[in-house]
């Protein structure tokens, strides 16, 4: 079974575009989060949906938005991007009921780099 | 962002010794993930702990879940060369969200 995955792997953009970052959970997971990665460090929660609806959402300003789809894959949307947006953005899914004790398995993430 | 204390923050081994890392945090948690990260791929899930005290192995991986709640441990045995990575601990607050550590980088000399 495919795992989670993401596109673009790698983009570069300048200060000031826009970009958008695609992902399709793991068959039949509907929960779909959102990390940052900066280099050196460990992943930042961003957003998580489920169900097609934000669930929760981290410290990031509102340039940062996202969306799921019917079939449950997402999209994650920075607006007026910054140098410090340059990072790995990843994402995660998991199966089913929120609350409930479900581990959330990665893609391989999208490096955004901002020139 | 917040993210919880992991030490140590780096170590080289030999091969054939066991490891030893552990995570803190300031809260208690309902979850505790291990992951593995090498580079240019996304952290790939090790060993998922659900309840206080709970001990659970993966091959030569073994993790637990502290009585506390607010720590956790994981330890390698007879590390190989492949153990080579940085491993993250994660803890679920509450129902939506994971917060990750710092990152232990393990190296690992043949």
């Amino acid at each position: 079974d495919a795992g989670v995955t993401q596109s673009p792997t790698h983009l570069i953009k300048t200060r000031g575009q826009q970009v958008t970052l695609r992902c399709s959970p793991i068959s039949g997971h509907k929960s779909v989060s959102w990390y940052q990665q900066v280099l050196g460090q460990g992943p930042q929660f961003i957003f998580q949906y489920y169900e097609k609806e934000e669930r929760g959402r981290g410290n990031f300003p509102d340039r940062f938005s996202a969306r799921q789809f019917p079939n449950y894959s997402s999209e994650l949307n920075v607006n007026a991007l910054l140098l410090g947006d340059s990072a790995l953005y990843l994402c995660a899914s998991s199966s089913g009921v929120q609350g409930a004790n479900q581990p959330q398995h990665f893609g391989d993430g999208t490096r955004l780099s901002i020139l | 962002g917040q993210q919880l204390n992991q030490s140590p923050q780096s170590m080289f081994i030999q091969e054939g010794e066991d490891v030893s890392m552990n995570c803190t945090s300031s809260s208690i948690f309902n979850t505790w993930l291990w992951y593995k990260q090498d580079p240019g791929e996304g952290p790939v899930l090790l060993i998922a702990l659900y309840k206080a005290g709970e001990l659970t192995s993966n091959g030569r991986l073994t993790a637990q879940f502290g009585i506390t709640r607010k720590d956790s441990f994981l330890n390698i045995s007879a590390s190989i060369p492949s153990d080579v990575g940085i491993y993250f601990c994660a803890g679920r607050p509450g129902t939506y969200k994971y917060i990750f550590g710092t990152g232990t980088r393990l190296k690992v000399l043949a």
